[in-house]
């Protein structure tokens, strides 16, 4: 079955550095890949999804992510962390089992210090 | 546009009344529909889905129920809450198979 690992459940970045939140994925064929953002008690809210094509995709919010098939990992980064990117971030894939469903990470809540 | 409705936002229950929390998508039709569960900082379990009218799978065995009446509608019922139904309830819609999935503003729900 397939599984999403999410490394780090808490990041903590200085406002203007780098953000790096880690996603790897379990999958024999290229799966389609997903990063949402959640802010507290709100909805998931989807920042960039890979499909197929450009294996760097843009998001919101300046936020971008790298499909890497020989590491199977898709990693969310963004130049400069602002202090209104804190949130908890979800990495997810499609389900191969089951086009309906896709299969969500535990989550990496970002916290940016001033 | 497709934009999508929760209602209600938070809810106190006592243990052992029923639940019924509705979720509506407006803007598109035949819509995938989905309920989440989010536990306090925990991650998101899928509780049920429906891929059309009347028709509902449905992912872990608990005393929720789930209903599809209309296309655009998804209805989350329980006849008798516990406690371990507190939580935070997501609703989604999604068109089309491999696509993303796009979430209502959740319901509160805490049992007493």
């Amino acid at each position: 079955a397939q599984s999403v690992t999410q490394l780090g459940s808490h990041v903590s970045v200085s406002e203007g550095a780098l953000v790096l939140l880690r996603c790897n994925y379990s999958s024999s064929v290229p799966p389609y890949l997903f990063w949402y953002v959640q802010y507290p008690n709100q909805g998931l809210q989807l920042l960039l999804k890979y499909t197929t094509g450009a294996t760097l995709v843009k998001g919101i919010n300046g936020f971008e992510a790298e499909f890497k098939k020989s590491e199977t990992s898709f990693h969310l980064t963004k130049p400069s962390a602002h202090m209104s990117d804190a949130a908890e971030y979800f990495c997810a894939v499609s389900d191969t089992d089951s086009s309906y469903k896709l299969i969500f990470g535990s989550g990496t809540r970002l916290l940016v210090r001033p | 546009s497709q934009t999508i409705h929760q209602w209600p936002a938070t809810l106190v229950q006592p243990v052992g009344s029923p639940l019924s929390l509705e979720c509506t998508v407006e803007g598109t039709s035949n819509p995938n529909l989905y309920w989440y569960r989010q536990a306090a900082g925990r991650g998101l379990q899928l509780l049920f889905y429906s891929v059309g009218i009347g028709q509902i799978s449905s992912e872990v065995p608990q005393n929720l129920s789930a209903s599809r009446p209309q296309d655009r509608q998804f209805i989350l019922s329980s006849k008798k809450l516990l406690l371990s139904d507190s939580g935070f309830y997501l609703c989604a819609w999604q068109q089309g198979w491999n696509q993303p999935q796009h979430f209502g503003d959740g319901t509160r729900l805490s049992i007493l």
